[in-house]
Parts: C-alpha cells; structure tokens; sequence
C-alpha cells in the first residue's frame, strides 16, 4: 500500500535538474508532495488531483498520471535550499496519508 | 499567523512509563492527523479526528495508543507503558478540510493542505 519512491538518493550540483517518481499500487485521489529538512517539520511543496494534472510552483512543478498511479516531482535549475529529503503522500480518499520511504536531495554548490 | 505547534519537542521516557504528547492545530482547523517516523523512514499515518470525533484509528500500533481531542482543538496522543519500538518522531498535522468519506460522489471536496508541527522526539530507554 506505501507508495514507491525513486530514486532513493540523488545528488545534484546547483542548477542542474532532477526528477522524483513516486508509484502506487493503488488507485489514488490525490497525491501531495513534501520537502522535510533534518530535524524539522515536513513542508507543504503542492497537491495533485486525479484526472492527470499537472502544477508548478517556482521551478518545482509536478504532474500525476491517474491511469499509471504514478505522480512525479521536477525541480529544475536547483538551488542549495532545494536539499532534503522529498516525501509523496498518496490519498485514497478520506484525508489520511500514506507516504513514501522518501528520496534524499543534496544539491552542492 | 501560528502554524501547529508541539510539545513536548524532547522526551526521553523509561521503559514502561506512560507519555502525553500535545498537539495545537492551526486555530479553526477542522481536521487532525497524528504520524508516527521511525528514523528514514516517512511519516505513518497513526490516527484522524474531525473536530472532537475521532474517525480513523486504524494506523495506531496497539492498544497502549490512545488518542483524545475532547474539545475540538488541542489532540493529546498518550502511550502506555512505553517501549523501545516507540521510539520515534511523532508528527501532528491539521487542516481546514471537512471529512470527504472515502472520496465517493455525494460530498466530495479539493483535498486540502495537512500543516505539520515540528514533531514530538520520543526516546525510550
């Protein structure tokens, strides 16, 4: 039921670009992307509803495949606070959660 | 204005002792979540309350986990003679959405923003 994330770990050197899958095995609502930094509280990034939608916020934009139950994460010529680790909340209907393992950014100047 | 709010931040608790974790929403936030995060690991869905009714429980690992939000506001989550598997990050999150059921026609909204505190750390020696 918890979603898949990939990749587990990526490294970026500033400005360069990464994608972040994240798949489920089931049918999803809705699907929420956070970014959580070590020690602090994870952090509302944007939520994706069934029907193929696609949102962008900065240079972070996502899009969410209903038929594929897949979502992913494009973040695009990083910035050194772009590092954490990014979490997909996967929602079936009634508002709790499920979340991935997490994939670990760190962009290096 | 405030977002959610935690305490205690730190607790260290010996095996069998009993602990309380507060939780204050955002104010007027209808909706409540708790999680529990094991170290790398991402957040797991505990437990859910609509203003004082709690609606979901089916995420709390067993019956030493209890959950209260008498008043509609601030949600205490108590354990129970603690063990060292309780050990853990355990995160609130509120958000102004009314319940949707399981999502099916005949009352569905836009799924809304859950806003987290910064996490209780619970120790258990």
């Amino acid at each position: 039921q918890q979603p898949v994330q990939s990749p587990q770990a990526v490294i970026l050197r500033e400005g360069e670009d990464a994608v972040i899958n994240c798949s489920s095995s089931k049918a999803l609502y809705s699907v929420h992307w956070y970014r959580q930094k070590h020690g602090e509280a994870p952090v509302f990034l944007m939520i994706l509803l069934k029907g193929g939608e696609q949102k962008g916020h900065d240079k972070i934009s996502a899009s969410f495949n209903e038929k594929k139950q897949q979502s992913s994460l494009y973040l695009t010529a990083s910035q050194l606070s772009y590092s954490g680790t990014y979490f997909c909340g996967t929602e079936m209907g009634g508002g709790k959660l499920i979340f991935g393992q997490g994939t670990e950014l760190s962009v290096k100047p | 204005g405030a977002g959610v709010s935690q305490s205690p931040r730190y607790k260290v608790a010996k095996r069998g002792q009993d602990v309380a974790l507060r939780c204050d929403p955002i104010s007027g936030h209808v909706s409540l979540f708790w999680y529990q995060q094991a170290l790398g690991q991402g957040p797991e869905f505990l437990t859910y309350f609509q203003n004082e009714a709690q609606l979901d429980k089916s995420g709390l690992p067993s019956d030493r986990f209890f959950a209260e939000r008498p008043e509609g506001s601030v949600s205490t989550l108590k354990i129970q003679r603690t063990q060292q598997e309780d050990s853990a990050v355990y995160l609130c999150a509120s958000s102004h959405q009314l319940d949707r059921g399981n999502g099916l026609a005949g009352g569905e909204q836009a799924p809304d923003t859950q806003y987290f505190g910064p996490g209780t750390r619970l120790t258990v020696l």
